[in-house]
């Protein structure tokens, strides 16, 4: 089984405040890494795919680095608002093109 | 429209009874994959499959069946042998480094 590990497991954010989790993952056969969002009864959202060692990505208020030396990726969000509350999952492909899913960072924005 | 489509969304069945969810995508990818999420949990591998007619194992796929007859469906069988099979059941597909998800189905065995 390969692990995908995402930290924390859930977070509680106050609106206005910026956030950020991680993301760990084997760096052997590295292909991709993706970060979703996915909100409660609707299907999961692509942010982001990078693929490339130092890439950052920026979508919004919404920013990713990755660091496939040392098997990490971390997403941060800047100025919290409620619409950001959801569950952000990262997933890594490697050479075989299987996506495998962390458990995912729960995200709460209390107002 | 593209996309993917996963029925239904919300299933009952009694215990000891198979059920078939049904996956359909026409976004012509290769891959197709099925995940469970169960409360406070991420989404777990059950199956997945790279191209017709083949299929592996994900992580979870005791209690599980699927078949690839076709590029466009992969239906998934969560059998008796299934011990707990009350979850969310999510379908994807994939091209290279995208991924797109179905709506879900929401499984309960009374």
């Amino acid at each position: 089984i390969l692990n995908v590990e995402q930290s924390p497991q859930s977070l509680h954010v106050q609106e206005g405040d910026s956030t950020n989790f991680t993301c760990s993952f084997p760096s052997s056969n590295f292909y991709a890494l993706h970060w979703y969002r996915w909100e409660t009864a609707k299907s999961p959202e692509a942010l982001f795919v990078m693929t490339l060692n130092g890439d950052e990505k920026k979508k919004g208020r919404i920013s990713a680095t990755l660091n496939t030396k040392e098997g990490y990726s971390y997403l941060y969000i800047k100025g919290s608002q409620p619409e950001d509350s959801a569950t952000y999952l990262c997933a890594l492909t490697r050479g075989n093109e299987k996506l495998t899913f962390g458990t995912g960072t729960r995200l709460t924005i209390i107002p | 429209d593209g996309g993917i489509t996963q029925s239904p969304k919300y299933l009952f069945r009694k215990e000891g009874q198979n059920v078939t969810l049904s996956c359909e995508q026409n976004l012509n990818h290769d891959a197709m994959y099925w995940y469970r999420q169960d409360p406070g949990q991420g989404l777990r591998l059950i199956y997945y499959s790279q191209i017709v007619n083949d299929f592996q194992k994900g992580d979870i796929a005791e209690g599980y069946s699927v078949s690839r007859e076709k590029k466009e469906s992969f239906p998934l069988t969560v059998t008796s042998a299934q011990k707990n099979p009350t979850a969310f059941y999510l379908c994807a597909s994939s091209f290279y480094s995208e991924a797109f998800f179905g709506q879900g189905t929401r499984l309960t065995v009374v």
